[in-house]
């Protein structure tokens, strides 16, 4: 199985802050990594698909880079709405894979 | 519109088999590329990927539950059942039920999530 390493595993920030998640496959997956936003008691949320596709309604200051094995997802001026926990998640083989969350608080 | 919902038991008993249903509409599971998957989430825990049916009835399950679980699909319904078979305490948390297109196996789509218990 592709082991997803996020880091860090949370962070503290403030409102206009500038934040850069990073996620690392065990094995090489091409472009086919998505991020997810979860707030608590809510189901995840599709940010970005094939490690750079900002999806539809998504705000602009979610950003998404990185092939191979290192991906970062990149939030350029926090927003209060954006406190919550990001997941990335290989989409390259199966089993699908999913990095461990990375809380922003 | 795309909308899942996923339904079963809220408590379940130690070694008891668990059945989950998603019930989805606004997409066809006929249709190329279209997938459902199952995943759960231990409570303040990531997320685990449980497995996936896709349009051509083409099944794949997580390596280390795959011989616990079995995921099937009724079209005519717009269903997708899951069963876990033994269920342990450790089984329990929220299981989602998620849309994949395109068969990029990246889910745009998400029910709420259904809370499972197993506890004696």
């Amino acid at each position: 199985d592709i082991q997803m390493t996020q880091s860090p595993s949370s962070v503290s920030a403030s409102v206009g802050d500038r934040v850069t998640i990073t996620c690392r496959a065990s094995q090489g997956v091409s472009s086919w990594l998505a991020w997810y936003q979860q707030r608590p008691g809510e189901a995840p949320k599709l940010l970005i698909s094939s490690a750079f596709n900002l999806q539809s309604g998504v705000p602009s200051r979610f950003s998404g880079t990185g092939s191979g094995t290192d991906f970062a997802l990149t939030i350029s001026s926090l927003q209060p709405e954006d406190f919550a926990t990001y997941f990335c998640q290989q989409a390259d083989s199966f089993p699908i894979t999913f990095g461990h969350g990375t809380r922003l608080e | 519109q795309v909308t899942l919902r996923e339904s079963g038991p809220a408590l379940v008993k130690p070694t008891q088999t668990l059945t989950l249903t998603c019930t989805f509409s606004g997409f066809s599971l006929k249709t190329s590329g279209m997938c459902v998957s199952w995943i759960r989430q231990p409570p303040g825990k990531a997320l685990e990927w449980l497995a996936l049916i896709d349009w051509d009835e083409e099944e794949y399950y997580s390596t280390s539950l795959k011989t616990r679980l079995t995921i099937s699909k009724d079209t005519s319904k717009n269903q997708v059942v899951l069963t876990m078979t033994n269920v342990d305490p450790v089984d329990t948390g929220t299981y989602f039920c998620a849309r994949t297109a395109s068969g990029s196996a990246q889910f745009d789509h998400w029910g709420r999530g259904v809370l499972v218990t197993v506890s004696a």
